[in-house]
């Protein structure tokens, strides 16, 4: 069976302080993974995204994601956050093209 | 570049009417198009996948008849609520993909929140 989890529903961090939100995946088959953060009122936008290429993707706003297999993981970081970067995030999973499966999502609030 | 949009944004409708929102890809052309219902403060479920000209693939659970879905060109698709009723309230989003690969982004549409009265 396939599924994503994202073990933190709520993350709350300082402004300027680092920014870890946790994914896990579970998949028989070779995963594309996609972070995707949605701010209130406005469409997903795409974070970055691991295609079976470098393990370690750079995405926008300076966010990046580290894919481990042996951890079926694939945590997204920030060495600094921003009271922008406040919204909700969701770990995305597929398998083939029409295979999609989202993770619950973390909300994350940064406090000035 | 890659901006899908939906209409109408918001609508209202009463019980027992049907109700249609249109996907559309504005800068490419769209392989593959997805459509999601989310509730409040929880997470995106896939209801189907569309293709160009195919029938759409629905998830289980997803009653056919009850979510129409027509992808009838490269850069349309639409998603007619029949007979809506209040469950059927919900928030709806569209993405949509040049490619069918799983390594293909997923262009999102800003969301269409149904409320029926």
């Amino acid at each position: 069976a396939q599924s994503v989890t994202q073990l933190d529903s709520h993350v709350s961090v300082s402004e300027g302080t680092p920014v870890l939100l946790r994914c896990n995946y579970s998949s028989s088959y070779s995963p594309s993974l996609f972070w995707y953060v949605q701010h209130p009122n406005k469409g997903l936008q795409l974070l970055l995204k691991y295609t079976s290429a470098a393990t370690l993707v750079k995405g926008i706003n300076g966010f990046e994601a580290e894919f481990k297999k042996s951890e079926t993981s694939f945590h997204l970081t920030k060495p600094s956050a921003h009271m922008s970067d406040a919204a909700e995030y969701f770990c995305v999973l597929k398998t083939s093209y029409d295979k999609v499966i989202f993770g619950p999502g973390t909300s994350l609030s940064v406090i000035p | 570049g890659a901006v899908v949009s939906q209409h109408p944004s918001w609508v209202i409708c009463k019980s027992g009417t049907s109700v249609k929102i249109e996907c559309r890809s504005l800068d490419f052309q769209a392989t593959t198009m997805f459509w999601y219902r989310q509730f409040p403060k929880q997470s995106l479920m896939l209801m189907a996948t569309s293709n160009e000209g195919s029938k759409a693939t629905y998830e289980q659970g997803v009653e056919k008849d009850k979510f129409l879905i027509n992808h009838a060109s490269l850069t349309l698709s639409t998603l007619t609520v029949t007979s809506a009723h209040p469950e059927d309230s919900s928030f709806y989003i569209c993405s949509a993909s040049r490619e069918l690969a799983s390594t293909d982004t997923q262009y999102f549409g800003p969301g269409t929140r149904l409320t029926v009265l």
